[in-house]
C-alpha cells in the first residue's frame, strides 16, 4: 500500500530534550516536506526537500532541522524543543514537487513540549 | 505573495442540508493550481480535488461540487445533502512555482473550515 509513515504518532516531552520525528514514504517520490498545523493558522511548511541531499527552508523553519540522506526518508529534528513547538506535524510527499501535484500526507504526529 | 483565505472558521448544518465552503486566494502568477483537502476527526489529510488556473469549468463528483471563478479569485466547495460523515475540517490550498527554487511548488494553505453536520 502506498503510504507516508510517521513515527511517533504522539509524543510528550520536555523543553530542551532533542527529538526526531521520522518520515518514510514507499512511493519513490522525490519531493518531501514537513508541515505544522496550529489552530487558526492552518498548515505551514517547515522544510522541504526536492531530492536526496537537497533541502530548503519553508515558511517557519526556525528551531527545526531536516536531512535527506535517502530518497524514502525525511526526518524532522528538534535539537532543543520549546513549548512553542507544541503542534500537530505532518510529513508529505509527491512525485516531483511540481505545482500540479497534490500532497500525500502521513497520519500526523502530535507533539507536546512541556 | 500568495494567500488563501477561508473566512468561515466553523459551520454547522443539519443533515441533508446543502453547504458551501468559501475559498478566496491571491496570487500574481498566471499559472497555478488550487486544491481542497479533507481532515476528518481521525486527523489524516485527504486530497479531494485539484484545479488549474486555465480550467474554469465547474466539477461535480457525487454530492461534492466545486465552483472556480477566476474573476473573483474564488474556489468554493459545495456539499449537497450533507451527511454526518462529511463532518471534518476542510482546507483550501494554492500551489504555484516557487520564486527561488527552480520551479518547485510553493504551497499555501488556508486556515481551514470546520464543518459539523448534525444528525
Amino acid at each position: 500500500e502506498a503510504q507516508v509513515t510517521q513515527n511517533p504518532r504522539y509524543l510528550i516531552t520536555v523543553t530542551g530534550k532533542k527529538l526526531t520525528v521520522t518520515c518514510s514514504q514507499n512511493m519513490n517520490h522525490e519531493y518531501m516536506s514537513w508541515y505544522r498545523q496550529d489552530p487558526g493558522l492552518g498548515l505551514r511548511q517547515i522544510y522541504y526537500s526536492m531530492n536526496v541531499e537537497v533541502t530548503d527552508k519553508g515558511d517557519v523553519p526556525e528551531g527545526y532541522k531536516v536531512s535527506r540522506k535517502e530518497k524514502r526518508n525525511f526526518p524532522l529534528i528538534l535539537e532543543s524543543p520549546s513549548p512553542n513547538q507544541t503542534s500537530l506535524y505532518f510529513c508529505a510527499s509527491n512525485p516531483s514537487g511540481q505545482s500540479n501535484q497534490p500532497q500525500h500526507f502521513g497520519d500526523g504526529t502530535r507533539l507536546s513540549i512541556l | 505573495a500568495q494567500k488563501v483565505t477561508q473566512a468561515q472558521t466553523e459551520i454547522s448544518v443539519v443533515e441533508k442540508e446543502d453547504v458551501t465552503l468559501d475559498c478566496v486566494y491571491e496570487t500574481r502568477d498566471t499559472t497555478y493550481y488550487l486544491f481542497w483537502y479533507k481532515q476528518p476527526p481521525s486527523g489524516e489529510l485527504v486530497f479531494l480535488i485539484r484545479r488549474n488556473s486555465f480550467d474554469e469549468q465547474n466539477e461535480i463528483s457525487g454530492r461534492y461540487s466545486w465552483n472556480f471563478q477566476k474573476s473573483t479569485s474564488s474556489f468554493n466547495f459545495t456539499i449537497t445533502a450533507s451527511q454526518v460523515v462529511d463532518s471534518a475540517v476542510y482546507f483550501c490550498a494554492l500551489s504555484e512555482p516557487h520564486d527561488f527554487s527552480g520551479g518547485y511548488q510553493k504551497v499555501t494553505f488556508g486556515t481551514g473550515t470546520k464543518l459539523q453536520v448534525i444528525p
